[in-house]
């Protein structure tokens, strides 16, 4: 079955190291999606993409990056980890219907 | 500017009854709406979703009500199960061509707790 897997599930980190979240989709879907959820704001988009080579900044980009080389991959990096950056991660993909697929999620600490 | 909202942050039903989740959306040019559902550890799933060319959109238990007048829309689950306990966060997207119709924005979620 096609899925999408984040990885990894858990990390800890400190302050102002680069840390990277994968996330791989096997639907081939053009549209993908990095989520961070925190208690009290929900859902908050980081950055999407639209296709390979496209990138976009969400509504909460400040401190991170993401690049789509190809079509089943968009990795988000951290730059250098913040304590506010402590989160748990969604990457989602999209499909022609407008319905997004979530992956598990990626719960990063940053100490 | 909170583009969707639901204002209840959380809600308790008794099993059997009916649970009623309420989001309101101020974008006037979203046209398309879901309904996501989530359970502590695991992504958020989808449940259903309504066009604006609709008002109603049935699937099994669940019922999503739209009034675009109001910028309202409503999630029924009937009868609400213990197995249903979960947030419900509520998301709002333009629909059409064109890659920047595809973002969906979400509310904060309400966790509903349905009681045996």
């Amino acid at each position: 079955d096609a899925e999408i897997t984040q990885s990894p599930r858990h990390k800890i980190t400190e302050t102002g190291r680069q840390v990277t979240l994968a996330c791989h989709q096997t639907w081939n879907h053009n549209n993908m999606f990095w989520y961070r959820q925190d208690l009290g704001h929900g859902l908050r988009l980081i950055h999407y993409s639209y296709g390979v080579q496209d990138t976009n900044k969400g509504e909460v980009s400040d401190g991170y990056s993401v690049s789509r080389s190809n079509t089943e991959d968009l990795p988000l990096t951290l730059e250098s980890a913040a304590s506010s950056q402590t989160s748990v991660y969604f990457c989602a993909s999209r499909d022609g219907t407008g319905e997004l697929f979530f992956g598990e999620g990626s719960r990063l600490t940053v100490l | 500017d909170q583009q969707v909202k639901q204002n209840s942050p959380s809600l308790s039903v008794q099993e059997g009854r009916i649970s009623i989740l309420n989001c309101d959306y101020t974008n006037s040019m979203f046209d398309y709406f879901l309904w996501y559902k989530k359970y502590p550890a695991e992504g958020p799933t989808f449940l259903i979703s309504i066009s604006s060319i609709k008002d109603k959109n049935e699937d099994g238990r669940f019922t999503v009500f739209l009034n675009k007048s109001a910028k309202h829309l409503s999630l029924h689950i009937v009868p609400s199960q213990p197995g249903d306990s979960a947030v419900y966060f509520c998301a709002a997207s333009r629909w059409g061509s064109g890659g920047s119709n595809y973002k969906l924005t979400f509310g904060k979620g309400t966790l509903l707790t349905v009681n045996p």
